[in-house]
């Protein structure tokens, strides 16, 4: 199956710093990338979809000013966590659509802020 | 608002015995419906999916799941369940017609299985 990769595989950042998170799809090209936030014992939510080429959509509740979304390519898309704060702390799940419209999901990403 | 429901958290199982995971959505439209699987220490995986046809899809590993549209279910199924079933499995919704196809995600069912 295709394959999606997710860099770094964890982070612990001081409070107040920013977070990049990288999520490439290794082997299919992604038109569009979906990134997903998991708390503990809990389900994933949707944080936001990202487009190639455009602006991503982000759900309610998200904000686009601190969570930063990039598709610039067909393989990458990255998330800032801008002005990363404790409660920010969380696993980061990135999906990637491919022409058959499966997504494939990435390792994840934990995010830890102090 | 659409959801997704998975009726238990935690499911322990010695080897061997049968396996049926509920979930249940709410939504009156058309659905694609999704099982994904995450190892210990990996990432989700897909397990089966529905688009259309035969409501009763077979997957990868010897899964099933049945979709049953009057109930709106689409529990997951396994005859003889193993040792490496252990997981955390993730029933999904994606809406037609809805945005980008974004999926809804239950919040997961542990499976314990005991050797």
């Amino acid at each position: 199956g295709a394959v999606v990769s997710q860099h770094p595989s964890w982070v612990i950042c001081k409070s107040g710093t920013s977070v990049k998170i990288e999520c490439r799809s290794l082997d299919f090209q992604a038109t569009t990338m979906f990134w997903y936030r998991q708390f503990p014992k809990q389900s994933l939510m949707l944080m936001a979809t990202s487009n190639e080429g455009s602006k991503a959509t982000y759900e309610q509740g998200v904000e686009k000013d601190k969570f930063l979304i990039n598709h610039a390519s067909l393989t990458l898309s990255t998330l800032t966590v801008t002005s990363a704060h404790p409660e920010d702390s969380s696993f980061y799940i990135c999906s990637a659509r491919s022409s058959s419209r499966e997504q494939f999901f990435g390792p994840g990403t934990r995010l830890t802020v102090l | 608002a659409q959801s997704v429901s998975q009726h238990n958290h935690h499911v322990i199982l010695s080897e061997a015995a049968s396996l049926e995971l509920g979930c249940n959505y709410s939504y009156g439209g058309t659905v694609n419906l999704f099982w994904y699987v995450q190892y210990p220490g990996q990432h989700l995986q897909l397990l089966l999916k529905y688009f259309s046809g035969d409501p009763l899809v077979k997957g990868i590993k010897g899964f099933e799941a049945e979709f049953i549209k009057s109930k709106f279910s689409f529990n997951l199924r396994k005859p003889s369940v193993q040792w490496s079933d252990t997981a955390e499995y993730f029933c999904a919704v994606s809406l037609i017609g809805g945005s980008q196809g974004n999926l809804i995600f239950g919040k997961g069912t542990k499976l314990s299985v005991k050797p």
